[in-house]
């Protein structure tokens, strides 16, 4: 079965660099959520989209904002990083309440 | 905003034993669900509970939904070295919106 896809799938920045994060859900899952999760840590929620448009938002901070396309497929852009922004990022996406995650990315800052 | 508390926060077992990890929710929750994530890996979908004293089985393991629907449990009879992981609950809120909050997650360590 088709599962979430990310990519990339590692990411090194340095600091005050910009990153672009992309997410192409599961097919006919109309709804995606961005997770960052820190070492030992549990996803913490940042956004999500639903048909396209924006229907939550979480712990997401100023400096990085996503979108969701017209395929569904979405970006997480994030700018001005800093050190603390390195994590895992997951996608996971939905068609009711069940969410699927992809495999993530992991982003080191520099 | 709504909370998810998980207990343990790590549990290390021998192969054979029991393992229980519990989840209590600040407010009434829509539903809860439980995702494992394996060392390395991503969360797992494993299940949800929607109902008021919801219990599902899945092999060895109990999921458990209360009655106030703010509380969970999950029972693993007989650990086995591959039941190694993270597990996590879920909670769904009642806002309207099918965002998740995560409780803290519970390492699990089965020793052969």
């Amino acid at each position: 079965a088709a599962g979430v896809i990310q990519s990339p799938r590692h990411l090194i920045k340095e600091k005050r660099e910009t990153a672009t994060l992309k997410c192409y859900p599961i097919p006919r899952h109309d709804t995606v959520y961005w997770y960052q999760q820190g070492p030992g840590q549990d996803p913490q929620f940042l956004i999500s989209f639903y048909e396209k448009m924006q229907s939550d938002k979480g712990s997401i901070p100023d400096r990085f904002s996503a979108q969701q396309f017209s395929d569904y497929h979405s970006e997480l852009n994030m700018s001005s990083l800093e050190l603390g922004d390195s994590a895992l990022y997951f996608c996971a996406s939905s068609l009711s309440d069940t969410q699927y995650f992809g495999p993530g990315t992991r982003l080191t800052v520099l | 905003g709504q909370q998810v508390m998980q207990i343990p926060q790590y549990q290390h077992v021998q192969e054979g034993e029991d393992f229980t990890t519990y989840c209590n929710s600040s407010t009434t929750l829509s539903n809860i669900q439980w995702y494992k994530q394996r060392p390395g890996g991503h969360p797992v979908f494993l299940i949800q509970l929607v109902k008021s004293g919801e219990v599902k089985k899945q092999k060895r393991l109990t999921f458990q939904f209360g009655e106030a629907k703010k509380n969970s449990s999950l029972h693993i009879t007989a650990t086995q070295t591959t039941d190694v992981g993270t597990y996590f609950c879920a909670g769904g809120s009642n806002s309207g919106y099918s965002t998740l909050t995560f409780g803290k997650g519970t390492m699990l360590l089965v020793s052969p």
